[in-house]
């Protein structure tokens, strides 16, 4: 089955950026979404489809992704930054949604 | 705004079924073309997608999980179900109902809020 891999945790000072990545086979072929998910709450799409920043998503989240390798960057981190971030796809070789196991982003 | 809302029992017992319904406002099911999940998340861990419907029934499952798995759309047009077998504890967690988009590929766009369930006896 499709493995997607993301770094346990990152750490960033305030105002600094921060780039998640999420790991995979040709990744690059597929859609990536990525979520932000606050502690108690469900998680908010915050870029669709490698790129796309759905209404209401400040502009310094941004996606890219090429390779074996996607990456979610946030351009200057807020406190309010803080909190889990997963990546996902659908997987055509077996139709199903996979999901990255998730980073724990920490503003410092 | 498409809204959604997981409904169902808190506690079941091992070895038991669980039922969760998911109740669709400010559309139907039918007349969207979307597709509709059940994603869990056991408590302190990631996201775990259970399986997918599609408007017109055709279904979609976790290979892990697709023995004990079923999902359907209610006759009510706005709401689908969730129906897992043989219940053990590693099947605790918050259960989410969300919408997807047109396409397989698309992302899940509106989440309910979830719902935690509990296997214990």
């Amino acid at each position: 089955s499709y493995v997607l891999t993301q770094p346990p945790s990152v750490s960033v000072a305030p105002g600094q950026p921060a780039r998640i990545t999420c790991g995979g086979d040709f990744i690059g072929l597929k859609s990536v979404h990525w979520y932000q998910q606050r502690p108690g709450q469900a998680p908010v799409v915050v870029v669709s489809d490698d790129r796309d920043r759905p209404s209401g998503i400040p502009e310094r989240f941004s996606g890219s992704n090429s390779g074996n390798t996607a990456t979610l960057t946030i351009s200057r981190v807020e406190a309010g930054d803080e909190a889990d971030y997963y990546c996902q796809v659908w997987d055509m070789s077996t139709y199903h949604v996979v999901f990255g196991g998730g980073t724990k982003l920490t503003v410092l | 705004q498409v809204q959604l809302q997981e409904s169902g029992p808190r506690l079941v017992k091992p070895s038991q079924s669980l039922s969760l319904t998911c109740a669709v406002s400010g559309g139907s099911i039918s007349s969207g073309g979307y597709y509709w999940n059940w994603i869990r998340q056991i408590p302190g861990k990631g996201l775990e997608w259970i399986g997918s419907i599609y408007y017109t029934g055709s279904t979609y499952y976790n290979p892990s999980l697709k023995s004990r798995v079923m999902i359907s759309l209610n006759t009510s047009e706005t709401e689908f179900s969730l129906k897992m077998t043989s219940l053990t504890a590693a099947d605790t967690a918050v259960y989410y109902c969300a919408r997807g988009g047109i396409q397989l590929w698309s992302c899940v766009h509106f989440w309910g809020q979830g719902t935690l369930v509990t296997v214990s006896s």
